[in-house]
């Protein structure tokens, strides 16, 4: 089993829907988590940290599950710039801080 | 902002070459990271940096070295290239201290024939 699971879509989805991943972790220490967004044949960039308390950046949510072990990512009203895939990232101290990736969500929005 | 700069976007190698990619960041950052990524394969980490001189085994470290003669520099060393180690290459960074997110510089998507 994976560390860091990620449901690879793709999720095909009409501008102004709104659309969630989920990410799972297995390893109960992890401490710090992040969305990534890369687009194609680009570099993957940062999108948002995943705070405990749940946060907001615009048009993105992005909430922690300690217990179930999973991270989530919110799109409302999607554009056809959002159009990527979603890396989730997770870190653990037991792992000498070494960043975890997921293998991606890919997301396409349609006109 | 944090910049990493690989040094070529593409490059093109013939099979037994030596081959080197270069990683310079330009915030001070401890740790340094060189990744590969294949379609359906993911990130996988082949070696990274906690500081100068220090180098650590990733996952797939096998027919790769890595040097950190300076804070600012890692480079990724191909010893003799194969076709199968075709892909991009992408190198990260990030403060000491560990719960950083990395930043990434842009690739080098390296073919070898």
């Amino acid at each position: 089993r994976k560390e860091v699971e990620q449901d690879p879509g793709p999720f095909n989805v009409p501008e102004g829907a709104t659309v969630a991943f989920n990410c799972t972790y297995s390893n109960s220490a992890s401490q710090s988590f992040f969305w990534y967004r890369q687009d194609c044949r680009k570099e993957p960039k940062l999108l948002m940290s995943v705070y405990s308390s749940g946060n907001e950046d615009g048009r993105f949510t992005a909430q922690l599950n300690r217990a179930s072990q999973y991270i989530s990512l919110l799109i409302r009203d999607s554009k056809l710039s959002d159009s990527a895939t979603y890396l989730c990232v997770v870190i653990s101290n037991t792992n000498a801080g070494k960043s975890t990736f997921g293998d991606g969500t890919t997301l396409t929005v349609k006109p | 902002d944090v910049k990493v700069t690989q040094s070529s976007r593409y490059l093109v190698k013939r099979t037994g070459e030596k081959v080197f990619l270069e990683c310079v960041q330009d915030m001070d950052h401890e740790n340094m990271f060189w990744y590969r990524q294949d379609p359906g394969l993911g990130l996988r980490l082949i070696y990274f940096s906690y500081d100068v001189k220090m180098k650590e085994k990733g996952d797939i470290p096998e027919g790769y070295s890595v040097s950190r003669e300076k804070k600012e520099r890692f480079s990724l060393i191909l010893e003799s290239a194969s076709t199968n180690q075709t892909s991009m290459y992408l190198c990260a960074s990030t403060p000491g201290g560990g719960n950083q997110p990395q930043h990434f510089g842009d690739g080098t998507r390296l073919s070898i024939l």
